[in-house]
């Protein structure tokens, strides 16, 4: 246990839908990282935040958002969801904004019917 | 632009077997460098991890790391690897900036 947690553990919508994953830090960590995992793309890094600013943008689309509040648990927005959106969805934290190790969460699996 | 290359996408091995996974990277300054492990249906975990100092570096589960500056490499390697090592494994670098770039995995699968 790394002590990310991220809600919920599955999710299974349709096409055209929005859906928000949630994940909470370890307990004082300041970063969040969010990434999309897919068999075709492997792990992509989709953007970070840091004490609620954020930090670093990877590969985002437009159609996704995300933020991260006061109590530093961040959300990340999918709208418009599409059938290649259908991935796993992993939520990392650290300590300080760059360098050191992330802990990973469990993942958020979204399929898009 | 900076980037983390993991030559071998595909690795099967019998058990007892050396492992040697290998990644570049492409960036001339100070750099941190990391493997993670993702074992099947399960998030990454870090298994070990350069900042500085001795460029072995020595992990969780008898893994072990060189990282070679000259060469921008930072291999991973087992000497006797067993069935539960079978695994996704991600070299990730970070060059002192706010991104951790992750190469894009070695899936490793260990014959019993």
């Amino acid at each position: 246990d790394s002590g990310v947690t991220q809600t919920p553990k599955h999710l299974i919508t349709a096409t055209g839908q929005r859906v928000t994953l949630r994940c909470s830090p370890r307990s004082g960590d300041l970063s969040v990282y969010w990434y999309q995992q897919s068999l075709d793309q492997g792990l992509q890094f989709l953007i970070q935040y840091y004490n609620g600013e954020e930090r670093a943008k990877g590969n985002i689309l437009e159609r996704f958002s995300a933020q991260q509040f006061p109590d530093l648990h961040s959300e990340l927005n999918l709208s418009s969801l599409e059938l290649g959106d259908s991935a796993l969805y992993f939520c990392a934290s650290s300590r300080r904004v760059g360098g050191n190790e992330q802990f990973f969460g469990p993942g958020t699996r979204l399929t898009v019917l | 632009a900076q980037s983390v290359s993991q030559h071998n996408h595909h690795v099967i091995l019998s058990e007892a077997a050396s492992l040697e996974l290998g990644c570049n990277y492409s960036y001339g300054g100070t750099v941190n460098l990391f493997w993670y492990v993702q074992y099947p249906g399960q998030h990454l975990q870090l298994l070990l991890k350069y900042f500085s100092g001795d460029p072995l570096v020595k992990g969780i589960k008898g893994f072990e790391a060189e990282f070679i500056k000259s060469k921008f490499s930072f291999n991973l390697r087992k000497p006797s690897v067993q069935w539960s090592d079978t695994a996704e494994y991600f070299c990730a670098v970070n060059t002192g900036g706010f991104k951790t770039i992750f190469g894009a995995g070695t899936r490793l699968f260990v014959k019993a």
